[in-house]
């Protein structure tokens, strides 16, 4: 039990379809975080959200959408995905700290393949 | 934007040889974090360092943070097949910058 957990743990979708990740953290933190991790780009962080405020949002192409409705929840909204990317989905929570980072608390990921 | 960079991305050893990874960055760090990724895991936070030259032992594991402030290691003594995943360093201020992590593999 890693406090992070993140539903589903794997997602076969072809590339029309519509489909959202989800991420629930139990350790009363206020910073969650999507990363994607492939074997070409180890842990490519998407975004970044601080008090449910994004404040990162590292080019993601359009087709992924984040939200969070709370501190607690993050999801990642998927539409017309292309096949690179196919990829592990990891959430990410940490406290916020102005000064320096605080360590990341990561979920399990959802295992993601597109057709 | 900022960037930390580690080598080697990957390393092979016997069991019972030592094994070493390093992160560099052109920047100052406020502090650095590791984490080590088993295979099918996810990344697991190891330890955290913030002062200059600072030096943390976790039993076979070494971690250190250079006088600068640019550059930190891993050092494990006499690797185990347990020790076998994906290390990787994070550095920055309040932004914080995973590596690419090197990928360890132990042969028994």
């Amino acid at each position: 039990e890693t406090g992070v957990t993140q539903t589903p743990r794997h997602l076969v979708m072809g590339m029309t379809n519509k489909k959202s990740l989800k991420c629930e953290q139990h350790l009363g933190h206020n910073a969650m975080y999507w990363y994607k991790q492939s074997a070409k780009k180890p842990l490519e962080l998407m975004f970044v959200y601080n008090f449910k405020e994004q404040t990162e949002n590292n080019s993601v192409p359009s087709r992924f959408s984040p939200e969070c409705p709370n501190s607690s929840h993050l999801f990642l909204h998927l539409h017309t995905l292309q096949p690179e990317d196919s990829a592990l989905y990891l959430c990410a929570s940490s406290q916020v700290d102005r000064a320096r980072g605080e360590p990341q608390h990561f979920g399990d990921g959802t295992r993601l393949s597109i057709l | 934007g900022q960037q930390v960079m580690q080598i080697p991305q990957y390393q092979h050893v016997q069991e019972g040889e030592d094994f070493t990874t390093y992160c560099n960055s052109s920047t100052t760090l406020s502090n650095i974090q590791w984490y080590k990724q088993r295979p099918g895991g996810h990344p697991v936070f190891l330890i955290q360092l913030v002062k200059s030259g600072e030096v943390k032992k976790q039993k076979r594991l070494t971690f250190q943070f250079g006088e600068a402030k640019k550059n930190s290691s891993l050092h494990i003594t006499a690797t185990q097949t347990t020790d076998v995943g994906t290390y990787f360093c994070a550095g920055g201020n309040n932004d914080m910058r995973f590596g690419a992590g090197t990928r360890l593999t132990v042969k028994p």
